[in-house]
C-alpha cells in the first residue's frame, strides 16, 4: 500500500507569518509530488508541482523536495486569511506505465487575522 | 482557463438505487479519472480511463462500478446497487497527456447521499 502522510492538524498561524506544511511518502520510486489547497465542500486545486530534489519558488509559495529522506514541504510566507484552506499532498506512483495520484489525508491550516 | 464539468452537483438516492454520475472533461483532454473523498477523509483514487478502457482501478471500485466515454465528450461513472457507505463527494478529473509533469484538471464534483 503506497501511503503519503500528512499530520492532520489544525494547524494555526498568525496573519503575516510562515506556514511550514509537512508530508511524508512511503514508495522510493515516487517522482512527482504536488500540493493542492482544498476549500471546505470544492474540489482539490493544484498550486505546486516539485519533481526534483531541493527548492521550487512560486510567489508565496515554496516546496521542498528530498528523496532521500522521502519528505516533501510546502512553506506559506506572508499568510493571509485567504490561505485558510486544507492543504493535500500528493504524489505519482507509476504501476506498469498507469500512473495514479495518491493524496495524503490533508493538513487543515487556519490563518488568524 | 477551461473547465471540467460535473452534473449534477448534489444526488440523492435509495440505498440499492442506481446511480449515474456524468462528467464532461476539457475537449482535448486524453486522460480521465474518478475520485472520491467520503467526509473528512482523503480524496481516494477509483479509477484511470484512456482511449475507451480502464487503465487502473483501486480495490474500491468494485463490480458495482462501472465507467463509460459514451459519445466522446461525456464520461459516466455509474454505481449499480448504491450502498450507505458510497455516500461522498466525487470527483471527475482529466488531462491531456500521459505524463505526469501534466496539470490534472479536476471537476467541482457531484455530492452523493446515500439514504
Amino acid at each position: 500500500q503506497k501511503e503519503v502522510e500528512q499530520n492532520s492538524g489544525p494547524l494555526s498561524v498568525p496573519e503575516g507569518a510562515i506556514a511550514s506544511l509537512n508530508c511524508t511518502y512511503s514508495d522510493r520510486g515516487s517522482q512527482s509530488f504536488f500540493w493542492y489547497r482544498q476549500y471546505s465542500g470544492k474540489s482539490p486545486e493544484l498550486i505546486m508541482s516539485i519533481y526534483s530534489n531541493g527548492d521550487k519558488e512560486d510567489g508565496r509559495f515554496t516546496a521542498q523536495l528530498n528523496k532521500a529522506s522521502q519528505y516533501v514541504s510546502l512553506l506559506i510566507r506572508d499568510s493571509q486569511p485567504s490561505d485558510s484552506a486544507t492543504y493535500l499532498c500528493a504524489v505519482i506512483h507509476v504501476n506498469f506505465g498507469n500512473e495514479k495520484l495518491t493524496f495524503g489525508t490533508g493538513t487543515r491550516l487556519t490563518i488568524i487575522p | 482557463e477551461p473547465e471540467v464539468t460535473q452534473t449534477p452537483s448534489h444526488q440523492v438516492t435509495q440505498m440499492g438505487q442506481e446511480v449515474i454520475l456524468r462528467c464532461v472533461p476539457i475537449s482535448n483532454h486524453l486522460y480521465f479519472y474518478w475520485y472520491r473523498q467520503i467526509l473528512g477523509q482523503k480524496v481516494e483514487f477509483l479509477v484511470s480511463f484512456y482511449n475507451n478502457e480502464i487503465s487502473e482501478k483501486s480495490e474500491i471500485f468494485d463490480d458495482q462500478f462501472s465507467v463509460e466515454r459514451p459519445d466522446g465528450s461525456n464520461f459516466t461513472l455509474k454505481i449499480r446497487s448504491t450502498k450507505l457507505e458510497d455516500s461522498a463527494m466525487y470527483f471527475c478529473a482529466s488531462k491531456k497527456g500521459p505524463w505526469d509533469n501534466e496539470k490534472l484538471f479536476f471537476g467541482s464534483g457531484t455530492q452523493l447521499s446515500v439514504l
